[in-house]
């Protein structure tokens, strides 16, 4: 079945610098990927997406390619503030799969000013 | 829009005893989905609905778990009978069933606390 792998957190960072959270993923089919964010006491929230190969989602500062090659769709941003300090999920859905939305397990981010 | 409306916000309840869940999704989303969440877990997936029809609950716990379904505006999730196990944060989310490349929107969630 379809699955998401992310790097397990908690990734601990100064204010400016740069993030880079892995995720990759096994699916049948051709997906669509995500990023989600998840700010504490709330829900999660669509931060970007890529649907087809070589994509760029792109959001607030934060990046991720859909990468076919590598089975893999890595968040990215350059200069992290200390309010993107926040949970972040790697997710993905694919047609074949009845349009299920998997997610990865999570990567905590503090950013620390 | 509102967004995806689930009650009650939190929940406080004694073991054995039956808890209901409730979402209202967005207008015009035809799937929807439950999902439980907890530090030792994560995020898992409990089931889905595409137009109110079942498709896969292979993520539901065990029996004591239920899920309804009963139109396109509402959907209930229940717990009979409750245990200290079942504490966690339970959100909805809907989207368009669309070709699968469509946002999922999520609700505020639901924190229920099994005593």
């Amino acid at each position: 079945g379809n699955s998401v792998t992310q790097m397990e957190g908690p990734v601990t960072l100064s204010e400016e610098a740069f993030l880079t959270i892995n995720c990759t993923y096994t699916a049948t089919g051709y997906p669509s990927l995500f990023w989600y964010v998840q700010y504490p006491g709330e829900g999660l929230q669509l931060l970007l997406k890529a649907t087809k190969a070589d994509d760029k989602g792109s959001n607030k500062g934060f990046e991720a390619t859909y990468r076919k090659e590598t089975t893999s769709f890595h968040l990215e941003k350059g200069s992290v503030q200390v309010s993107d300090s926040a949970v972040y999920f790697c997710a993905l859905s694919a047609k074949a799969a009845g349009n299920k939305l998997t997610f990865g397990g999570g990567t905590r981010v503090l950013v620390k000013p | 829009d509102a967004g995806v409306i689930q009650s009650p916000r939190h929940e406080v309840t004694e073991m054995g005893q039956e808890v209901t869940l409730r979402c209202k999704p967005i207008s015009g989303h035809n799937s929807l989905f439950w999902y439980r969440q907890t530090m030792m877990r994560g995020l898992e997936l409990l089931i889905y609905f595409n137009n109110n029809v079942p498709i896969d609950d292979s993520g539901m716990p065990e029996d004591r778990f239920s899920a309804k379904m009963p139109n396109a505006s509402f959907s209930t999730l229940k717990i009979q009978p409750s245990e200290p196990r079942d504490s966690a944060v339970y959100f909805c989310a809907s989207r368009e069933m669309t070709g699968g490349n469509t946002e999922a929107f999520f609700g505020q969630g639901t924190r229920l606390t099994v005593v």
